[in-house]
């Protein structure tokens, strides 16, 4: 039973491109949370997916960034007009239940140059 | 209310010594502690938690002492291993919620 996958691992982009976070949960989960890792900060809660549903975003910030998960496929973090400050660590955790524990990948280490 | 204070920020500690790191929250809702270790390059693995109906739980090296009244909580690691050096998370979440309320981070070093 494979873990959370995240791909890329790293992923490099310039000011103002867009960039696409992927993540695919543990077999049978169906609930999926985003988190952010600034450097020498700990996570912080993004947003919160079901299948075709957004639970809660109240973590994103409200301008270029959306999230989604599709019925079939992996959720997408999805930053446009990337800026410096967007540079960070990703991490998507995977749970079967809401208040199920929920198990991390190995992230999406964004750098914006 | 919503914050996990962590501490401290970094410690060095020799091989086979005591690494301790301490939490603090305010939420008296969070009734889920939990405690990751995060090698570099890797994503937040769960290492050991604790429900406020108990006041320590053992795991091997791991130890979580918690204190319900003070509203602290704390990992011990016992013999250290320079294996152990990483960066340790501590949490807190509210039971049928999703939120984790993450620590800053205490980035341990232990030296062989």
């Amino acid at each position: 039973n494979a873990g959370v996958m995240q791909n890329p691992r790293h992923l490099v982009r310039r000011r103002g491109q867009e960039a696409r976070l992927r993540c695919s949960p543990m077999k049978g989960h169906s609930h999926v949370y985003w988190y952010r890792q600034l450097p020498e900060e700990g996570l912080k809660f993004m947003v919160y997916l079901q299948k075709e549903n957004i639970i809660d975003e109240s973590g994103m910030p409200k301008e270029r960034f959306s999230a989604e998960f599709p019925k079939e496929g992996p959720s997408i973090l999805r930053i446009q007009q990337v800026v410096r400050g967007d540079s960070a660590a990703y991490f998507c955790a995977s749970s079967l239940q809401s208040n199920t524990e929920a198990f991390f990948g190995q992230g999406t280490r964004l750098t914006v140059v | 209310q919503q914050q996990v204070k962590q501490s401290p920020q970094s410690l060095i500690v020799q091989k086979g010594g005591i690494s301790i790191i301490n939490c603090a929250y305010e939420n008296t809702a969070f009734d889920y502690f939990p405690w990751y270790q995060q090698f570099p390059g890797k994503g937040p693995a769960l290492l050991i938690a604790i429900r406020p109906d108990v006041s320590e739980k053992k795991e091997g090296r791991f130890t979580i002492s918690f204190n319900k009244s003070a509203k602290q909580f704390s990992l011990h690691i016992m013999d250290s291993q320079p294996g152990d050096s990483a960066t340790y998370f501590c949490a807190a979440v509210t039971s049928g919620t999703y939120k984790y309320i993450f620590g800053t981070g205490t980035r341990l070093k232990v030296l062989a």
